[in-house]
């Protein structure tokens, strides 16, 4: 079946460092990749996605590259800030049907 | 406005009562979620339609229902058979274009059990 796995958190940086939150994956078939971002007491937000091998997604300074040699995608963040305290979900949507597999998410605390 | 409209914000239950969450979106989209989000487990899929009028069971369907009587909404009823219903609970839509799909998430319901 389908899974993702993701880093355990949580994940404490200081303002300005660098993030990278680990995501790999096992599915048949060609699946689309997800990141969501989840603020305390809210529904998820779409971060970034991508739908095929080598595409990078990007949105608000964070990255990630659908890498499907090592079936993974990373999220990534050059200089974090503390409004990115959230915790991040990676998921995948199959090409076979229309549910999602969602990884157990990262919380991560920026400090100032 | 568009989006997805999920109410109340909280809900509480009794002991033996059913509940239901609204569920409720204009985006026009076809396919429909439920989730169930507790703390460091992510999320669990309950229910989800892809049309009107049909739903299928997801990881954690025991002890909740659903309808799908019009495409703009899909409430959830927690049945007294759920015994451990106090959680996070999150509604999707899964807007379908070929490469382009994406699911949205609706702001969620917390409830308690009192």
């Amino acid at each position: 079946g389908n899974s993702v796995t993701q880093m355990e958190g949580p994940v404490t940086l200081s303002e300005e460092a660098f993030l990278t939150i680990n995501c790999t994956y096992t599915a048949t078939g060609y699946p689309s990749l997800f990141w969501y971002v989840q603020y305390p007491g809210e529904g998820l937000q779409l971060l970034l996605k991508a739908t095929k091998a080598d595409d990078k997604g990007s949105n608000k300074g964070f990255e990630a590259t659908y890498r499907k040699e090592t079936t993974s995608f990373h999220l990534e963040k050059g200089s974090v800030q503390v409004s990115d305290s959230a915790v991040y979900f990676c998921a995948l949507l199959p090409g076979s049907n229309y549910k999602l597999t969602f990884g157990k998410g990262t919380l991560l605390t920026v400090n100032p | 406005d568009g989006g997805i409209t999920q109410s109340p914000k909280y809900l509480f239950r009794k002991e033996g009562q059913n509940v239901t969450l609204s569920c409720e979106q204009n985006l026009n989209h076809d396919a429909m979620y439920w989730y169930r989000q507790d703390p460091g487990q992510g999320l669990r899929l309950i229910y989800y339609s892809q049309i009107v009028n049909d739903f299928q069971k997801g990881d954690i369907a025991e002890g909740y229902s659903v309808s799908r009587e019009k495409k703009e909404s899909f409430p959830l009823t927690v049945t007294s058979a759920q015994k451990n219903p106090t959680a996070f609970y999150l509604c999707a839509t899964l807007r379908g274009e070929g490469s382009q799909e994406t699911q949205y998430f609706g702001p969620g319901t917390r409830l308690l059990v009192l």
